[in-house]
């Protein structure tokens, strides 16, 4: 089972929509979770960290499920930008702190 | 303030030649990391470097590929004897540290002929 896994996608949604994306992690002892969104040929840009409680940046929202293990990402009011491919990270202390990034969701918005 | 700088931004090299890659990390930042991506795929690790700690060297796919950081700042990664399957975006990232997220440079786009 690979450490990250994300649906590849893609999906297509109108403008305005609302889109989640789900990503599950094998490794129980992670600690620490992030969503980068990458454009196309560009480098990976952090988007939010994800808490335990949950947490929002305006139309985004990111939820951690410890117990089954998976990190989730809603995007609310989907805007043309927002075409992109979303990375799911997971980082564990394992003496040293590499952290594993998903293959990634792809995004895209339509008029 | 400043953020990740790679350099070069493009680099053509004919197969089984030498190239050295080039990261300056956010100032202050004590991790630095180096990752690759092929066309269409995801990140993989290569090397993490932690102040003046031993480096983790577990993702270099072979005994071609190097790095360093010199004073706990500049990195460079090397490639010898490039071959055409080494072709890929070599990303750069630097963090705070421990479980501190990462924060990456432009990429050098490497292409091997």
């Amino acid at each position: 089972r690979k450490e990250v896994e994300q649906d590849p996608g893609p999906f297509n949604v109108p403008e305005g929509a609302t889109v989640a994306f789900n990503c599950t992690y094998s490794n129980s002892a992670s600690q620490s979770f992030f969503w980068y969104r990458q454009d196309c040929r560009k480098e990976p840009k952090l988007l939010m960290s994800v808490y335990s409680s949950g947490n929002e940046d305006g139309r985004f929202t990111a939820q951690l499920n410890r117990a089954s293990q998976y990190i989730s990402l809603l995007i609310r009011d989907s805007k043309l930008s927002d075409s992109a491919t979303y990375l799911c990270v997971v980082n564990t202390d394992r003496g040293s702190y590499i952290p594993t990034f998903g293959r990634g969701t792809s995004l895209i918005v339509h008029p | 303030g400043a953020g990740v700088s790679q350099s070069p931004s493009n680099k053509v090299t004919e197969k089984g030649k030498d190239v050295e890659l080039r990261c300056d990390p956010i100032s202050g930042h004590t991790a630095l990391y180096w990752y690759r991506q092929s066309l269409g795929q995801g990140l993989e690790f290569l090397i993490y470097f932690q102040g003046n700690s031993a480096p983790d060297k577990s993702g270099l796919p072979s005994d071609r590929f190097s790095a360093e950081r010199t004073g706990g700042s500049v990195s460079t990664l090397t490639i010898q004897r490039t071959q055409q399957e080494d072709s890929a975006v070599y990303l750069c990232a630097s963090s705070s540290g421990g479980l501190s997220p990462l924060h990456f440079g432009n990429g050098t786009r490497l292409t091997v002929t």
